[in-house]
């Protein structure tokens, strides 16, 4: 089964430069989340979609950062202009819907390899 | 205060010692647990759920602690292959619809021959 893709797997870029970082979640799942972590803060979530609407991006660092999902197959996380302090582990993840009747979250989040980025 | 808190280690242990990871978290009100394992360079998985009444899933046990609101992770006759770091993870209750989960930090653990 294919899992969680993501493009590029390393991104080397200048400062100022745009960068679009890409996502394809597994088929079927309903959720999609954008992570980026490095090693003061850890895993931050960014944004979260659910069948491709934006939730909460609450987590979004500032308007530099912009993110976009057209369909349920693809979604885009953008920074522009970029600055040397973006430079992280970018990870996408999605998940399938809860169970109904639940209240709880049983269905784990299947995170792709992650994207590399490094602002010079 | 971070929402869930983690001892950043490592925890160096030999093979076969038994090592224990704990965490906690500051909204009393979550329902949702999980311990993720994150190899070097690698995307975080899940290592398993934590169910209130604690559950084991071969050498790892996870159990939770509400009143002290902390979770643990156990893990018996380490492997070489255990070394990595754990995620502790919460996802606090929602009224409605679906919320994010919050991530430990993680703590590392080497497993040396």
């Amino acid at each position: 089964d294919a899992g969680v893709i993501q493009s590029p797997r390393h991104e080397v870029t200048e400062m100022g430069q745009e960068v679009t970082l890409r996502c394809k979640p597994i088929s079927g799942h309903d959720y999609l989340f954008w992570y980026r972590q490095t090693m003061m803060r850890g895993l931050e979530l960014l944004i979260y979609f659910n069948n491709n609407v934006p939730i909460d991006d609450s987590g979004m660092p500032e308007d530099r950062f912009s993110a976009k999902m057209p369909n349920a197959s693809f979604s885009t996380l953008k920074i522009q202009p970029s600055e040397p302090r973006d430079s992280a582990v970018y990870f996408c993840a999605s998940s399938p819907r809860e169970e109904t009747g639940t209240h709880y979250s049983n269905q784990p989040q299947h995170f792709g390899d992650g994207t590399r980025l490094s602002i010079l | 205060r971070k929402e869930v808190e983690q001892d950043p280690g490592p925890f160096n242990v030999p093979e076969g010692a038994t090592v224990a990871f704990n965490c906690t978290y500051s909204n009393s009100a979550s329902q949702s647990f999980f311990w993720y394992r994150q190899d070097c360079r690698k995307e975080p998985k899940l290592l398993m759920s934590v169910y209130s009444s604690g559950n084991e899933d071969g050498r790892f046990t996870a159990q939770l602690n509400r009143a002290s609101q902390y979770i643990s992770l156990l893990i018996r006759d380490s492997k070489l292959s255990d070394s990595a770091t754990y995620l502790c993870v919460v996802k606090p209750v929602a009224n409605t619809g679906f919320q994010k989960l919050v991530f430990g930090t993680g703590t590392r653990l080497l497993v040396s021959p």
